[in-house]
């Protein structure tokens, strides 16, 4: 089992659909959690980091249970823009050390 | 503010050569990080500098990988001698120390390796 399972997708969505991403992770040591977007042949951007209490940045909500060790990200209001993989990213330890990342859900969206 | 950069873009070695990229993370900036991603698998974690120093390098693949980063600013990363399963794309990342035990990374372009 990896130690950080998304949704192995594809998505395909039409515009203006909500759309949910899972992740969960194994390890309880893991302390700070991540929601990166990778367009094809390009690095990974960081989307939103994920608190305890939850966040929120406009069309984007990522919430996260310590308790069943899962990651979740909302969008709202999909665009074609947001068309993307969306990796679910984890941190083993305090200092950043060891980031897991998950394998990302690939998101279509279409017009 | 300039971003991560990462030198070259792409590299086309044979097996059983030397090949050392190098990336430039952004300015004050401690944590520097270098992951690959191999075709059809997740981004894997190689090792964590902070500063010059090591901090976790559990995830190099063998002793034909070396980094270094002297001097604390940039980093290489040389692959000696150079495998077929060695082809990939290697990113490097770096962060700064925030608030509440957050590290948010910043990712460079990445450098394309293919060894034939």
């Amino acid at each position: 089992r990896k130690e950080v399972e998304q949704d192995p997708g594809p998505f395909n969505v039409p515009e203006g659909a909500t759309v949910a991403f899972n992740c969960t992770y194994s390890n309880s040591a893991s302390q700070s959690f991540f929601w990166y977007r990778q367009d094809c042949r390009k690095e990974p951007k960081l989307l939103m980091s994920v608190y305890s209490s939850g966040n929120e940045d406009g069309r984007f909500t990522a919430q996260l249970n310590r308790a069943s060790q899962y990651i979740s990200l909302l969008i709202r209001d999909s665009k074609l823009s947001d068309s993307a993989t969306y990796l679910c990213v984890v941190n083993r330890g305090a200092g950043g050390f060891k980031t897991i990342f998950g394998a990302g859900t690939r998101l279509f969206v279409k017009a | 503010e300039a971003g991560v950069t990462q030198f070259p873009s792409h590299s086309v070695i044979e097996k059983g050569q030397t090949v050392t990229l190098r990336c430039d993370p952004i300015s004050g900036h401690d944590n520097l990080y270098w992951y690959r991603r191999v075709m059809g698998k997740e981004i894997k974690f190689l090792l964590h500098f902070v500063k010059e120093s090591k901090q976790d390098e559990s995830g190099m693949p063998n002793n034909r990988f070396l980094a270094e980063r002297t001097g604390g600013t940039y980093s290489t990363l040389k692959v000696q001698p150079a495998e077929l399963e060695d082809s990939g794309v290697y990113f490097c990342a770096s962060s700064r120390a925030a608030g509440g035990g957050q590290y948010e990374q910043y990712f460079g372009p990445g450098t394309r390796l293919t060894v034939t």
